[in-house]
């Protein structure tokens, strides 16, 4: 299989731990996206990446939310201090152009 | 500020009854519009790109134009497998990086 994927698939924490999710992008994409979509509405943007370069940030974003893409292959997504808030899917895509491919998800739940 | 509204929030159709989802946007130099699908547990699929009012494009039984202010999706003669979440996204001319998402329309079809 040469699509997205993210691992784990499902998370469960207790408010306050860290999580981490990662994220495998389609090999020969060069752009990245984090998006966090919760129950009955769309992907909301979080971070984008061009290569290993963090080209854009949602305002959104707390401070405890952390994106990495070293060597502009895999990423990942670092929630310090978790929420019942931050309870949702997080989803990642990768494109080579503006056609965007997502991958299945990590769906987290925050105890 | 960028706005993405989607109508209706659901639609339950007969097989063979066709229909339009409806996507208005308030976007400041909209760059491009883009049509996805969701099943549920899933991550978005790509359907269409819109670049310029007046742009149609067509795949099996869907079909997406695009004028100054909103873009339509049709679905001619839908089957069930057609039953899923249609979401539409705008990307700014400014911000390459960054897509909004409507909320989605929820589409179901019976045999």
């Amino acid at each position: 299989d040469t699509g997205v994927s993210q691992d784990p698939r499902h998370k469960i924490t207790k408010r306050g731990q860290n999580v981490t999710f990662r994220c495998d992008p389609i090999s020969e994409h060069n752009r990245l996206y984090w998006y966090r979509q919760t129950l009955g509405q769309g992907p909301e943007f979080l971070t984008y990446f061009q290569n290993e370069a963090q080209l854009e940030k949602s305002r959104l974003l707390s401070d405890r939310f952390s994106a990495e893409r070293p060597k502009g292959s895999f990423s990942t997504l670092e929630i310090q201090r978790t929420e019942q808030g931050d309870s949702a899917m997080y989803l990642c895509a990768s494109s080579g152009d503006d056609e965007q491919f997502f991958g299945p998800g990590t769906r987290l739940t925050v105890l | 500020e960028d706005q993405v509204t989607q109508s209706p929030e659901a639609l339950r159709l007969q097989e063979g009854e066709s229909s339009s989802l409806n996507c208005s946007y308030t976007v400041s130099g909209l760059r491009g519009l883009f049509w996805y699908r969701q099943d549920p547990g899933k991550g978005p699929e790509f359907l269409f790109t819109l670049y310029s009012a007046g742009e149609e494009k067509e795949k099996e039984r869907l079909k997406a134009t695009l004028t100054k202010k909103e873009s339509f999706l049709h679905i001619t003669a839908p089957k069930p497998e057609d039953s899923a979440t249609y979401l539409c996204a705008v990307q700014r001319g400014d911000s390459w990086g960054k897509f909004q998402f409507g909320a989605g329309t929820q589409v179901v079809v019976t045999p």
